[in-house]
């Protein structure tokens, strides 16, 4: 299995535009977790998907901020428009599911992102 | 509201030494916990987690935990550091009522080993 794949590895882009992170998950899993991980904040959930629906998004900063799940294999993060504030490594990771609160997150490679 | 500290954000030892990094949570009910570890430029990779029954729990890399739930502890040890070791690890805590799989981490510890 090739993990979860997340594209592009590194964005660099200027203030105002528009930004879109994508995940593929692991087959078969059914959870998928968007995090931000930055050095004064930490690691941070933006939101999750369980069977491709939304179930907390408490966690996305703003309305510039949105995420879909079109299908069991692909997720979008989009920033729109982006400002310098946003730079940092979003992680999207995926489980299996059925466990619930103590199923092991695989973690994708990060996309850097950073707003000039 | 579930939380987690760990105490110390870097954590500095000799190869061949214990490793201990500290973790501990707060959480009206015991939460599922976790440990991960960062490599650099790499996404996260479960160490080991406590989910129920044995409070010693063994993970990947020689790591194991102990859950000592009167300290809301939740400790990494290594008995012997390898240079290999050298990541962020972070303690993380999983809300066991609402079952959800939602993680909160801490702050995470840098763990640098020295030949």
């Amino acid at each position: 299995d090739a993990g979860v794949i997340q594209s592009p590895r590194h964005e660099v882009t200027e203030m105002g535009q528009e930004v879109t992170l994508r995940c593929k998950p692991i087959s078969g899993h059914n959870s998928l977790f968007w995090y931000r991980q930055t050095m004064m904040r930490g690691l941070e959930l933006l939101i999750y998907f369980n069977n491709n629906v939304p179930i907390d998004d408490s966690g996305m900063p703003e309305d510039r901020f949105s995420a879909k799940m079109p299908n069991a294999s692909f997720s979008t993060l989009k920033i729109q428009p982006s400002e310098p504030r946003d730079s940092a490594v979003y992680f999207c990771a995926s489980s299996f599911g059925p466990q619930g609160g103590s199923d092991e997150q695989f973690f994708g490679p990060g996309t850097r992102l950073t707003v000039l | 509201a579930q939380s987690v500290t760990q105490l110390g954000s870097h954590v500095s030892v000799s190869e061949g030494a214990l490793v201990l990094l500290r973790c501990n949570y707060s959480s009206s009910v015991p939460p599922y916990l976790f440990w991960y570890v960062q490599y650099p430029n790499q996404g996260l990779q479960l160490l080991l987690k406590y989910t129920t029954g044995a409070t010693l729990v063994k993970g990947i890399n020689g790591f194991e935990a102990e859950f000592k739930k009167s300290e809301t502890s939740f400790h990494l040890t290594k008995p012997s550091a390898h240079m290999s070791d050298a990541a962020e690890y972070f303690c993380a805590v999983s809300d066991r009522a609402g079952n959800t799989g939602k993680l909160i981490f801490g702050q995470g510890t840098t763990l640098q080993v020295k030949p």
